[in-house]
Parts: C-alpha cells; structure tokens; sequence
C-alpha cells in the first residue's frame, strides 16, 4: 500500500534556529500534501495544503512566514518552522493524497515529527 | 464548515467486551466521514470510511461504522476488544480547505484502552 515517509521522527533545537521536516511519499505520486499540527490531548489541526508546483494555502491564523513550505516535486514536501519558539513545540504529521476511492480522497500520513524547542 | 465531536475523551473496557466510541457531525451537505485510529507516536492510519454507499461500513481490525442521518451520528464499534485495540481513534468529516481543495476536520479523539 502507499506509504509516507516523515523526517525527522524526532528533532529538539534551540530557541531562534530553524528546522525542516521532510515529507516523501515512497510509492506514489503525491500532487497534494497536507501539513497538520497536534496539541497534547487534541486532534490535528490543518497547518496547509501542500501543491507541487505551486504556493501552499494556508488555513486561518497559519503564520505563512513561520510555517514556510516547499512542495518542489511529486514526492516530496517540506515544512520549515523558522526562528522556533518554545511554543513551536508539537507533533506535526503531513498526509499525502493516494487518489480517489469511490469519490473520497484517500490519505496516507507519516508518522509525525516530534519538535521540541528549548 | 464541517465539524465532528467525540464524545468520551477516554473509553475502558475489558478484554473480549463490545467497543462502542461515539463519533457526531455537523455537515451542510452529505459528509464523507472517517475514523482514523493512531498508535503512540505514529501518525495516523484509516481504519474505514463511508463515502453515501451503505449505510454499515465495514473496517480494518474488525471495527465497523453505521452512519445514521437522523441522529448525525458515525460511531465505531467492534463486537469484542483486543489488547491490539488500545490506541487513540478519530473520527473525521471531509470539508473544503481555504483554496477549495478538500480536507479533513478531526474530532478531539477517543483514547480507547483495554484492560486484560
């Protein structure tokens, strides 16, 4: 089946520093990515919509300058957070778009990025 | 836009016994609705989805979901619990992102355990 690959797994940086995090779909082509954010005890919330090629789209209140994201070929997408904050820390998962299956998109997601900012 | 709620932020019951965990949605226009299940620190994985075909569906793992229009409702059961089944589940209703294209609203999670 189709599987996305997150990178880091894991990644603790000091206040001020930027980090990337890679998303890769492994076994697909992947036209949308999506980049989600999860609080302790809360559900994802929608970061934005990854497109190959293009801009992301940000929801409301994603600071687009902070979160920067790169979507520069079919399998990959990158999330930047630049000039991390101790509020930065969180779980951010990406899925990536495998298709459609009787009219509903399939999503495959990573097995998230763990950030600490210290 | 479209919204799902969880209710019991956690749910226990024993080995063998019937898994119930409640899953209601608020949608404009018939929803496309999900339930994800998510192991400790891994991301998400589908357990199943009904997309206006029947009513029961039928999941991964044993776990079935009925959605029923009248009472807003997509809860997930399993006729009898495995250790395997301690995990964090969400339920999820597709919605329009802010381009157009489409995405998933999750609820807050239902943090199932088992206890042998």
């Amino acid at each position: 089946g189709a599987v996305v690959s997150q990178h880091p797994s894991r990644v603790i940086c000091k206040s001020g520093t930027s980090v990337k995090i890679e998303c890769r779909s492994l076994d697909f082509q992947a036209t949308t990515m999506f980049w989600y954010r999860q609080f302790p005890k809360q559900s994802l919330m929608l970061m934005a919509t990854s497109n190959e090629g293009s801009k992301a789209t940000y929801e409301q209140g994603v600071e687009k300058d902070k979160f920067l994201i790169n979507h520069a070929s079919l399998t990959l997408s990158t999330l930047t957070v630049t000039s991390a904050h101790p509020e930065d820390s969180s779980f951010y998962i990406c899925s990536a778009e495998g298709g459609w299956v009787s009219g509903a998109n399939v999503l495959t997601f990573g097995a998230g990025s763990r950030l600490t900012v210290l | 836009a479209q919204s799902v709620t969880q209710l019991g932020s956690h749910v226990s019951v024993s080995e063998g016994a019937l898994v119930l965990l409640r899953c209601n949605y608020s949608s404009s226009v018939p929803p496309y609705l999900f339930w994800y299940v998510q192991y400790p620190n891994q991301g998400l994985q589908l357990l199943l989805k009904y997309t206006s075909a029947a009513t029961l569906v039928k999941g991964i793992n044993g776990f079935e979901a009925e959605f029923k229009k009248s009472e807003t409702s997509f809860h997930l059961t399993k006729p009898s619990a495995h250790m395997s089944d301690a995990a964090e589940y969400f339920c999820a209703v597709s919605d329009l992102t802010q381009g157009g294209s489409e995405k998933l609203v999750f609820g807050k999670g239902t943090k199932l355990t088992v206890n042998p």
